[in-house]
């Protein structure tokens, strides 16, 4: 099956300093890919939307001047965590859709942020 | 999109047959329910998924009565690394992004 594939799997950061995180569907081309993020015992929640060519849109909430996306090719997607600070502490995870309708969606391996 | 509520926690035994089972009353006409599994520090992984009746693959089944708004994972035969949080959603996978509920969290017990 499709194979989307994350990078790095964790990263400890100190405060203020950013961090890249890439995402990159191995043998498909995906248009759009979606960034969540998940805090302990709790669900996924979807941080922003990003989109090959074109800006990203974000969710309600969710800074975009803290979080850069960056989709510049139709198989790579970045996830900028900017000035970073403990509160962004997260598991990060990608993920782009089926490639027909209805189809599963495929998730990154997730990105363990910790920032100290 | 719709919404999805299914029980916080389960635990279960080695070999048992387990069910969880998904509301989602205000499921639309093109919805598909999809369940994923997901370990501690890992991204999802599909499990299965369906539209109506029953769909059975090598890992689950999926249960889907006539009206659609509920559904029931069957895990048959579970083991200890079966031990996870299961999500079901309802959307359009294929379209955009989809909308995690709180899962389920599965113990199996040995």
């Amino acid at each position: 099956g499709a194979v989307v594939s994350q990078h790095p799997s964790w990263v400890i950061c100190k405060s203020g300093t950013s961090v890249k995180i890439e995402c990159r569907s191995l043998d498909f081309q995906a248009t759009t890919m979606f960034w969540y993020r998940q805090f302990p015992k709790q669900s996924l929640m979807l941080m922003a939307t990003s989109n090959e060519g074109s800006k990203a849109t974000y969710e309600q909430g969710v800074e975009k001047d803290k979080f850069l996306i960056n989709h510049a090719s139709l198989t790579l997607s970045t996830l900028t965590v900017t000035s970073a600070h403990p509160e962004d502490s997260s598991f990060y995870i990608c993920s782009a859709p089926g490639r027909g309708l209805n189809t599963e969606a495929f998730f990154g391996q997730g990105t363990r942020l910790t920032v100290v | 999109l719709a919404k999805t509520t299914q029980p916080i926690s389960m635990d279960s035994y080695e070999g048992q047959e387990v069910n969880i089972t998904c509301s989602h009353n205000n499921i639309a006409t093109n919805d598909y329910i999809t369940w994923y599994q997901q370990f501690p520090s890992q991204g999802p992984r599909f499990i299965i998924q369906g539209y109506k009746t029953k769909v059975t693959n090598e890992v689950a089944s999926l249960f889907i009565p006539a009206d659609r708004k509920s559904s029931t994972l069957s895990l048959p035969r579970v083991s200890l690394s079966d031990t996870a949080v299961y999500y079901c959603l309802v959307g359009e996978p294929g379209r955009r992004a989809l909308t995690f509920g709180s899962g389920t969290r599965l113990q199996v017990q040995p």
